[in-house]
């Protein structure tokens, strides 16, 4: 199991570029969510998904969208790149909300930086 | 009041040395604890839940206070390799209500 894969590692963008953030999981996880992680922050959470075709809003969604038209796949869409969003983004997935306990699994982050 | 709030540190200990780290929360109608460890420009991992009854694992202890709203981490025998920071994640329940400290960052010296 490859687990959380996010694609791309580093990201330069200018101002008003807009791209997308790729997430996939192979756990057959229905949860998965977007964080962005800034110093002194903490991870916060900008979207995430209960299964395919639903998704909600997080603490920080402005500037942010998603889709989640399959259960493994999960991006994440920059419409119009601004400075403030020069962060580490982490893609997670969980099993169900039912198992409080569950582990939240994390990607390997993506690294953004808008100039 | 932040919802999960933790020393940031850096709390510096010599190797074989015993530290704790302590994380307050402000819901008291959360419902699930856990240590994270996140290694520098890694993505966290969960180190361990934390239970009412408190629980170990190999050198490390967690325990959880419901009265004083606080849960600690206990590393005993520092390594040079717990040299990381240490993220308090709560879940007060549902997908969008599990919050994430800011970290407190250990570093073990020879």
């Amino acid at each position: 199991n490859a687990g959380v894969t996010q694609t791309p590692k580093f990201q330069v963008l200018k101002t008003g570029q807009s791209m997308t953030l790729q997430c996939a999981q192979d756990m057959n996880h229905e949860y998965m969510s977007w964080y962005r992680q800034d110093p002194g922050m903490g991870l916060r959470l900008i979207h995430y998904s209960v299964g395919a075709g639903i998704t909600d809003q997080g603490e920080v969604p402005n500037g942010y969208n998603v889709s989640r038209s399959t259960t493994e796949d999960f991006p994440l869409r920059l419409l119009s790149a601004a400075p403030s969003q020069t962060s580490v983004y982490f893609c997670a997935s969980r099993g169900p909300l039912a198992g409080i306990y569950n582990e939240q699994f994390f990607g390997p982050g993506t690294r953004l930086t808008v100039l | 009041r932040k919802e999960v709030e933790q020393d940031p540190g850096p709390f510096n200990v010599p190797e074989g040395a015993t530290v704790a780290f302590n994380c307050t929360y402000s819901n008291s109608a959360s419902q699930s604890f856990f240590w994270y460890r996140q290694d520098c420009r890694k993505e966290p991992k969960l180190l361990m839940s934390v239970y009412s009854s408190g629980n170990e694992d190999g050198r490390f202890t967690a325990q959880l206070n419901r009265a004083s709203q606080y849960i600690s981490l206990l590393i005993r025998d520092s390594k040079l390799s717990d040299s990381a920071t240490y993220l308090c994640v709560v879940n007060k329940g549902g997908y969008q209500k599990v919050t994430f400290g800011t970290g407190t960052k250990l570093q073990v010296i020879p």
